[in-house]
């Protein structure tokens, strides 16, 4: 058990270019979780993932967001032109498939548009 | 009304003192229930989980769920300088696959 990783660690960026983040769960978990924290508060849920089903996505997203997982195993997260509003710890969790789930978190990306 | 709330400030307290946090939780119909301990600069690791209505201890952890007034707490007793972080309550509501998180409540534990 490896636990989650999430690459980059860091990114610095300009306002209006495109960045892509990725996600290795825990290898014996189904789902896969986006989550989102700025500073001061707790993690806000973006989307999540079942095998290669995207489930669910927050009202709350944007059409720039965009998250795939497309062989069920790691995802990626872009997102496009970005906005100094983007500037946030962009977290992935992951889970198995039962009733009462805990998630267990990478070490996140931290975005910095400029 | 958030889905979870958690509204005091940041909390200090003396080494070996206990310290108490509490959780709110807008959903009835919630089922499970979190802790989770973030240091600064770095990602939420779970410390805690109740399902049932009563205590549930972990070595020098208790979280406490009473489903009836929808309130969720952790005690942390003999609080060491480790224990210092931030505190994230969160909440799996019925029919929910995620997470919902409060805001988080920094502790600190003064030597």
């Amino acid at each position: 058990d490896t636990g989650v990783s999430q690459d980059p660690r860091h990114k610095i960026t300009k306002r209006g270019q495109n960045v892509t983040f990725r996600c290795d769960p825990i290898s014996e978990h189904n789902r896969l979780y986006w989550y989102r924290q700025t500073l001061g508060q707790g993690p806000e849920f973006l989307t999540y993932f079942q095998n290669e089903a995207q489930l669910e996505k927050s009202r709350l997203l944007s059409d720039r967001f965009s998250a795939e997982r497309p062989k069920g195993s790691f995802s990626t997260l872009e997102i496009q032109r970005t906005e100094q509003g983007d500037s946030a710890m962009y977290l992935c969790a992951s889970s198995r498939t039962e009733t009462n789930e805990k998630l267990f978190f990478g070490s996140g990306t931290q975005l910095s548009v400029l | 009304q958030k889905e979870v709330e958690q509204n005091s400030g940041p909390l200090s307290v003396p080494e070996g003192a206990i310290a108490s946090l509490n959780c709110t939780y807008s959903d009835r119909g919630s089922q499970s229930f979190f802790w989770y301990r973030q240091y600064s600069g770095k990602s939420p690791e779970l410390i805690m989980f109740i399902y049932s209505n009563g205590d549930k201890e972990d070595g020098r952890f208790t979280a406490q769920l009473n489903k009836a007034s929808q309130y969720v707490s952790l005690l942390i007793r003999d609080s060491q300088p480790s224990d210092s972080a931030t505190y994230l309550c969160a909440v799996n509501s019925h029919g929910n696959n995620r997470l919902a998180f409060g805001k988080g409540n920094q502790v600190v534990v003064i030597p």
